[in-house]
C-alpha cells in the first residue's frame, strides 16, 4: 500500500526566507509524486510532478522538489517565500496500477509573516 | 481552455437527504477522479471514471455512488445524507493515463444539518 506522510502540519517562515515543506512516502512500487497548493476556498493547484525523469524537479511559482529514493522523501522547497505563498500544501503519491488514484498526505499549512 | 467546473458550489441538506454533484471536465480528458476533503480525514479518494466505466474505487460506503457520461461530465450522488458527509468534494480531470496530471476543479461545500 502506498502512503504518504507530511512532516509539520503548520509551517511559520518569515517573507524572503527559505521554505521548506517536508514529505515522505512509502511505495512498493516506484511513485508518482505530486505536490499541490490550495488557496482558501479553491480547489487543488498542481506544484510540480515527479515521474523519474530527474530527480530534481522545478515547478511553479519558483518552487522545486528533490526525490531521493534513499530517504524515501520528496520535499518541497522555494529559496525565497512571498506573501502569497500562503497557503495549504499537499504532497501526494501514485501509481500502485490506480491510475488516477492519488493518495494525499494529511497537508502543512504555510503562514508567510512580514 | 476552461478548466473543470463544478455545480453547485455550495449545498445544503438535511439528514437522510440524497445530493448529486456535478462536475465537467476540462474538454478532452476522458477521466474523472472524486475526492472528499474533510478536516479530520483530509483528502480521500472517492472513485474514478473513465469512458463511462469505474475504474477505481475508494473505502467508501455504498451510499456514494458516481457515473459518466459519453460527453466525460461526471457526476456523483449520495443518498441518506449524514452529518459526516459535510466536506469539500473535489472533482478533478486528466487523460487517463498513468501519472497523468490531475487538474482540480474548485469544488462543492457540502452542509449537512
Amino acid at each position: 500500500a502506498q502512503s504518504v506522510t507530511q512532516l509539520g502540519s503548520h509551517v511559520s517562515v518569515s517573507e524572503g526566507a527559505l521554505v521548506l515543506l517536508r514529505c515522505n512516502y512509502s511505495s512498493s512500487v516506484p511513485p508518482y509524486l505530486f505536490w499541490y497548493v490550495q488557496y482558501p476556498n479553491q480547489g487543488l493547484q498542481l506544484l510540480l510532478k515527479y515521474t523519474s525523469a530527474a530527480t530534481l524537479v522545478k515547478g511553479i511559482n519558483g518552487f522545486e522538489a528533490e526525490f531521493k529514493k534513499s530517504e524515501t522523501s520528496f520535499h518541497l522547497t522555494k529559496p525565497s517565500a512571498h506573501m502569497s505563498d500562503a497557503a495549504e500544501y499537499f504532497c501526494a503519491v501514485s501509481g500502485s496500477g490506480g491510475y488516477n488514484k492519488l493518495i494525499f498526505g494529511a497537508g502543512t499549512r504555510l503562514a508567510v509573516h512580514p | 481552455k476552461a478548466g473543470v467546473t463544478q455545480t453547485p458550489r455550495y449545498l445544503i441538506k438535511t439528514r437522510g437527504q440524497q445530493v448529486t454533484l456535478s462536475c465537467s471536465p476540462i474538454s478532452g480528458h476522458r477521466s474523472v477522479s472524486w475526492y472528499q476533503q474533510t478536516p479530520g480525514q483530509g483528502l480521500q479518494f472517492l472513485f474514478e471514471y473513465f469512458s463511462e466505466t469505474q475504474r477505481n474505487k475508494g473505502n467508501f460506503p455504498g451510499r456514494f455512488s458516481g457515473r459518466q457520461f459519453s460527453n466525460s461530465r461526471s457526476e456523483m450522488n449520495v443518498s441518506t445524507l449524514e452529518l459526516g458527509d459535510s466536506a469539500l468534494y473535489l472533482c478533478a480531470s486528466s487523460l487517463g493515463l498513468e501519472s497523468d496530471t490531475q487538474y482540480f476543479g474548485p469544488g462543492t461545500r457540502l452542509t449537512v444539518l
